[in-house]
């Protein structure tokens, strides 16, 4: 398996513009996380997804995030409109619940987002 | 709501000592996961740990895991400049519903010098 693909690898866009991160998770994998870096706030998981379905999203900052999960390989993470604090490396992650292991998650390459 | 706390958050070592990196977490769990970030990579899963006195060792890289203390270590035996990088531990944590999702520490950025 190629693991988890994050497109684009870099997005650098203006201040209001929509953005759209996308993500392919390995196959098989039922859960799917967004997480987003920064320097300031570390690793904040924002939302994830249980067998395409969001379980929780109380990490998502504002309405204008937004995530989907059309179906098992793929998934959307949108920012419309964006703004300069949004700037951050975007990792998507996906895992299997495997007993015992659980969901021992491996991640993508980022996304690394730059709003001017 | 589950928090985990690393420390040191910067660590600078010579090449060729020891040093132990600390996971504190506030809620049971029973199992955490250590990761590697190399700079402007991605992360990489090192260890599971799965039960209270787990001990996994890679390397020079040696995990261990308290549950009663809810405590982690991660200890480096004789540093090389290949080890740089910054480490995380990570858990399954939030609420009931919830509890599948990873919750990670702050991160330990580690620095060998020759």
């Amino acid at each position: 398996d190629a693991g988890v693909i994050q497109s684009p690898r870099h997005e650098v866009t203006e201040m209001g513009q929509e953005v759209t991160l996308r993500c392919k998770p390995i196959s098989g994998h039922d859960y799917l996380f967004w997480y987003r870096q920064t320097m300031m706030r570390g690793l904040e998981l924002l939302i994830y997804f249980n067998n395409n379905v969001p379980i929780d999203d109380s990490g998502m900052p504002e309405d204008r995030f937004s995530a989907k999960m059309p179906n098992a390989s793929f998934s959307t993470l949108k920012i419309q409109p964006s703004e300069p604090r949004d700037s951050a490396v975007y990792f998507c992650a996906s895992s299997c619940w495997t007993e015992p292991w659980g969901t021992e998650a491996f991640f993508g390459q980022g996304t690394r987002l730059t709003v001017v | 709501e589950l928090k985990v706390e690393q420390n040191p958050l910067f660590l600078s070592m010579q090449e060729g000592k020891n040093y132990t990196i600390y996971c504190n977490y506030s809620t049971t769990s029973d199992r955490l996961y250590w990761y590697r970030q190399d700079p402007g990579k991605s992360l990489e899963s090192l260890f599971v740990l799965l039960s209270n006195g787990a001990v996994k060792q890679e390397g020079r890289l040696m995990a261990s895991l308290d549950t009663k203390a809810r405590l982690s270590t991660l200890h480096i035996t004789a540093a090389v400049h290949d080890l740089s990088a910054t480490y995380f531990c990570a858990l399954p944590g939030g609420t009931k519903t919830s509890y599948d999702k990873v919750i990670f520490g702050p991160g330990t950025s580690l620095s060998v010098i020759p």
